[in-house]
């Protein structure tokens, strides 16, 4: 089955910082790869997606993340922090010929004044 | 619109109790999943469903049971409660397959004494 590890489960950085939230993966056929954001109390959002194509996705709130092949990764980048960015962040994979859907287990971002 | 809509927000129950979460979505969504949620670990797939009457399970099934009687709704029902079953619980929805899963409810939680 595919897995996801998340390295880091806290990650703080300053405001205006760039932000940088790693995730690697495993699958054993093309994947679908997601990250998604949650906040206090609050339900998954989806930040962006990839599934073929361009492997540089952009998302929302200035969110992009690369989706490298050859080291099974897909980290999750924004140039410059807000503070309303702080919140704990979800990668996930899927892989393209199923409906399984599997997370890591999270990585929350601490944004610094 | 509502969106994904997931009731009660929280509940408490004695072991050995039985219980249905209820999730109702309004965007005429054919994909609908079921989600836990516990520390450290991210989401689990429950059960998920690809439209009326459809239904599969997910990684960690044993102990609940769904079923998708119209596209709205996609109750998850919990046979006999037990304590490791304490956990926040998500519904999630989604247009498309490839999609999946997208738009989430806030959320219920559970908790088994």
């Amino acid at each position: 089955a595919q897995s996801v590890t998340q390295l880091g489960s806290h990650v703080s950085v300053s405001e205006g910082a760039l932000v940088l939230l790693r995730c690697n993966y495993s699958s054993s056929v093309p994947p679908y790869l997601f990250w998604y954001v949650q906040y206090p109390n609050q339900g998954l959002q989806l930040l962006l997606k990839y599934t073929t194509g361009a492997t540089l996705v952009k998302g929302i709130n200035g969110f992009e993340a690369e989706f490298k092949k050859s080291e099974t990764s897909f980290h999750l980048t924004k140039p410059s922090a807000h503070m309303s960015d702080a919140a704990e962040y979800f990668c996930a994979v899927r892989r393209s010929n199923n409906n399984d859907m599997r997370f890591g287990a999270g990585t929350r971002l601490t944004v610094k004044p | 619109n509502a969106g994904v809509t997931q009731t009660p927000k929280f509940q408490v129950l004695k072991t050995g109790q039985s219980m249905t979460l209820q999730c109702a979505q309004d965007m005429n969504h054919e994909y609908m999943s079921w989600y836990r949620q516990d520390p450290g670990m991210g989401l689990r797939l429950i059960h998920y469903s690809v439209g009326a009457g459809i239904t599969d399970q997910g990684e960690v099934p044993n102990g609940y049971n769904v079923s998708r009687s119209t596209t709205e709704d996609f109750p998850l029902r919990l046979l006999s409660a037990a304590p490791s079953q304490t956990s926040v619980y998500f519904c999630a929805s989604s247009e498309r397959r490839v999609d999946q899963p997208q738009h989430f409810g806030d959320g219920t939680r559970l908790s088994i004494l």
